[in-house]
């Protein structure tokens, strides 16, 4: 059964720092990986989806990175800002047996104070 | 830009009855799904749901749960019999394909 783990649980930080928020799980054959961000009491925002034949992917201030054969993805956000407080989440789907069943990790949940 | 809703935004429901939970996925899209998120713990997946019928499901999705696309348009989830368990946030998403999945607002259900 896979499992997905996400380090740090919690991160405050000055704006303008570089961050790298982890995401690691148990079952290497994916299909793909997804982070999103979560605004307090809101629905899931997609930032960046990574095919589980791909190394990275970048949007704006935005990369992920995926290593397969460790069973860890990387979001690293450059320039924090303010507005990039939510909580961050990554979701793997494995591909076992024609099942894509997406497995959510518990979240980092970041401040990025002014 | 194209957004999936979810009506009502909160739903407060005595234990054993009955809700609908209602979605509108993004209009060319042809993977739904729904979700739910129990207040302080992770987002669960509960059913997958393409070409008129359910895809994929979960453990949690036992038979309390149904899921239909009435029209072009709705996707609902029913939950029949209420427990004080079900309170969480549902969430439903679609995708155009297996990739991508745009998430609704979600509904708050309160089961008292």
């Amino acid at each position: 059964k896979q499992e997905v783990t996400q380090i740090p649980a919690a991160l405050s930080v000055p704006e303008g720092e570089n961050l790298v928020l982890n995401c690691s799980f148990t079952d290497s054959a994916i299909y793909n990986l997804q982070w999103f961000r979560q605004d307090p009491g809101k629905g899931l925002t997609s930032l960046l989806l990574i095919q589980s034949s791909q190394r990275e992917q970048t949007s704006g201030r935005l990369n992920a990175s995926l290593d397969k054969s460790s069973g860890r993805s990387t979001l690293y956000i450059a320039a924090s800002q303010p507005g990039d407080s939510a909580t961050y989440l990554c979701a793997v789907r494995t591909a076992s047996g024609g099942s894509y069943i997406p497995t959510f990790g518990r979240g980092t949940s970041l401040i990025v104070h002014p | 830009e194209p957004e999936v809703t979810q009506t009502p935004s909160h739903q407060v429901t005595q234990m054993g009855q009955e809700v609908i939970l209602r979605c509108v996925p993004i209009s060319n899209h042809l993977y739904f799904y729904w979700y739910r998120q129990i207040l302080g713990q992770k987002v669960e997946f509960l059913v997958s749901f393409y070409n008129n019928e359910i895809s994929e499901k979960s453990e949690i999705f036992d038979d309390q749960f149904s899921v239909e696309r009435p029209d072009g348009s709705n996707f609902t989830l029913k939950i029949r019999s209420t427990k004080l368990e079900d309170s969480a946030m549902y969430f439903c998403a679609s995708s155009e394909s297996q990739e991508t999945q745009y998430f609704g607002p979600g509904t708050r259900l309160l089961v008292l």
